[in-house]
């Protein structure tokens, strides 16, 4: 069964950072590209950025462009986002989410998904 | 504000049809497929239509998408209760080399 979990958010100050993981199972891991998307409390869904199955295409929206950046690990079947100068309005649910093969931005499948609250 | 322009609510009694329109631009919608997710309250996102008019395994037939020119539309017949949840269209967008989605509309089950 394909598994996506996410962990690592929390609450943080402004300017401070924080890692997100995502583990996962089930599928072979290093043949998919993967993304990351947040949703603002009672907002729409906002992609935030995405890396190719052997990290060679990466990815960001503009507004977190210098202070995000996605990686991940084919060995241990990880993604991950480190988040630097977080701001007010990175406050979101992230969602990891794996693409559907040779479709880039078809995200077939998600994560539960974990909180990351920016306030002082 | 969103890239993609979805309608913020729609509603429905049961059985019947409703659709839910997605307008784009030609750097998305005009030059890409469309895919439709559905939200559940408190649930990740799921996707439910992809290239247009495709239905992933398991998603019932009674949700149906298409595209003409820069707008979408999904369709949903024989609407149930459980039916109801917040639809986002989305589509890559090749200006911001990334996927872009609609603002979301609530479907709301009477």
């Amino acid at each position: 069964e394909v598994q996506l979990v996410e962990s690592g958010g929390g609450l943080v100050k402004p300017g401070g950072s924080l890692r997100l993981s995502c583990a996962a199972s089930g599928f072979i891991f290093s043949s998919y590209s993967m993304n990351w998307v947040r949703q603002a409390p009672g907002k729409g869904l906002e992609w935030v950025s995405s890396i190719s199955s052997s990290s060679s295409y990466i990815y960001y929206t503009d507004a977190v462009k210098g202070r995000f950046t996605i990686s991940r690990d084919n060995a241990k079947n990880s993604l991950y986002l480190q988040m630097n100068s977080l701001r007010a309005e990175d406050t979101a649910v992230y969602y990891c989410a794996r693409d559907q093969v040779a479709a880039a931005g078809t995200s077939e499948r998600w994560g539960q998904g974990t909180l990351v609250t920016v306030s002082s | 504000q969103s890239v993609l322009t979805q309608p913020p609510s729609a509603s429905g009694t049961p059985g019947q049809r409703v659709t839910i329109s997605c307008s784009g631009s030609s750097s998305n919608i005009g030059s890409n497929t469309v895919n439709w997710y559905q939200q559940l309250p408190g649930t990740a996102p799921k996707l439910l239509i992809y290239r247009n008019n495709h239905r992933p395994s398991g998603v019932p037939d009674r949700f149906s998408g298409s595209k003409s020119g820069t707008s979408a539309s999904l369709a949903i017949s024989g609407l149930q209760s459980e039916d109801e949840a917040d639809y986002y269209c989305a589509a890559w967008d090749d200006s911001l080399n990334g996927p872009v989605f609609g603002g979301g509309t609530k479907l709301t089950v009477l």
